[in-house]
């Protein structure tokens, strides 16, 4: 299992941002898919799930109505789309696998890419 | 929303001892409790889910106990491998994480 996160940077508040995670070594359409991020210095924090077929999707409440993910199963890639971004956004984004099919969004995560740093800052 | 906390904040043990962290939830979650380890400039890993189940590939030295609201992790005999930081993550509801717990070596 291979999870590979792109697309991070500096990007200025209320600006928005697209981070995307390449998936390899499993049967990428089985499986939910998650973002976790870290503020610097900070624990981690849950952000998102989609489910293996993208029909269900659910956000944690600090970023409901500003985040957006997304996955293309042709293309084993899973993406958040991130707007309205603010200081408090600033974080090492990873994208993780779940153990199954994603529909539920009380689950862990048995798989971790290495991660993209966003960092909001004018 | 489900709060975790872990204790304590950090430790410093010997190379052999055993190490216990302790992670608390403020509801009952059930057995719904994965433990993650996480390096300097790495990603987490996942150690154990269900409280107890071993994640494959990780070392038999480490173990996980409890149900309701309190857990713990051991390492039975700390080797320098096992520096790093320790999270809780319950999953009884909208994942929810502890502040983690790093260990040191002495």
């Amino acid at each position: 299992v291979q999870l590979v996160e792109s697309g991070g940077g500096v990007v200025q508040p209320g600006r928005s941002l697209r981070v995307s995670c390449a998936a390899s070594g499993f049967s990428f359409r089985s499986y939910g898919m998650h973002w976790v991020r870290q503020a610097p210095g900070k624990g981690l924090e849950w952000v998102a799930l989609i489910s293996y077929d993208g029909t269900k999707k659910y956000y944690g409440d600090s970023v409901k109505g500003r985040f957006t993910i997304s996955r293309d199963n042709a293309k084993n890639t899973v993406y958040l789309e991130m707007n309205s971004l603010k200081t408090e956004d600033t974080a090492v984004y990873y994208c993780a696998k779940d153990p199954v099919g994603g529909v539920v969004v009380a689950t862990w995560f048995d798989k971790w890419g290495q991660g993209t740093l966003v960092t909001v800052s004018s | 929303d489900i709060q975790m906390t872990q204790s304590p904040f950090s430790l410093s043990a010997s190379v052999g001892d055993r190490v216990t962290i302790t992670c608390r939830a403020n509801q009952g979650i059930s057995n719904s409790l994965a433990w993650y380890q996480q390096k300097p400039g790495k990603a987490p890993k996942l150690l154990l889910f269900g409280a107890s189940r071993l994640e494959s590939g990780v070392p038999s030295r480490i173990s996980g106990t409890g149900s309701g609201t309190e857990f713990t992790l051991t390492i039975s005999s700390l080797q320098p491998e096992d520096c790093a930081t320790y999270y809780c993550q319950q999953y009884y509801s909208t994942p929810g994480f502890g502040q983690g717990t790093k260990v040191e070596i002495k």
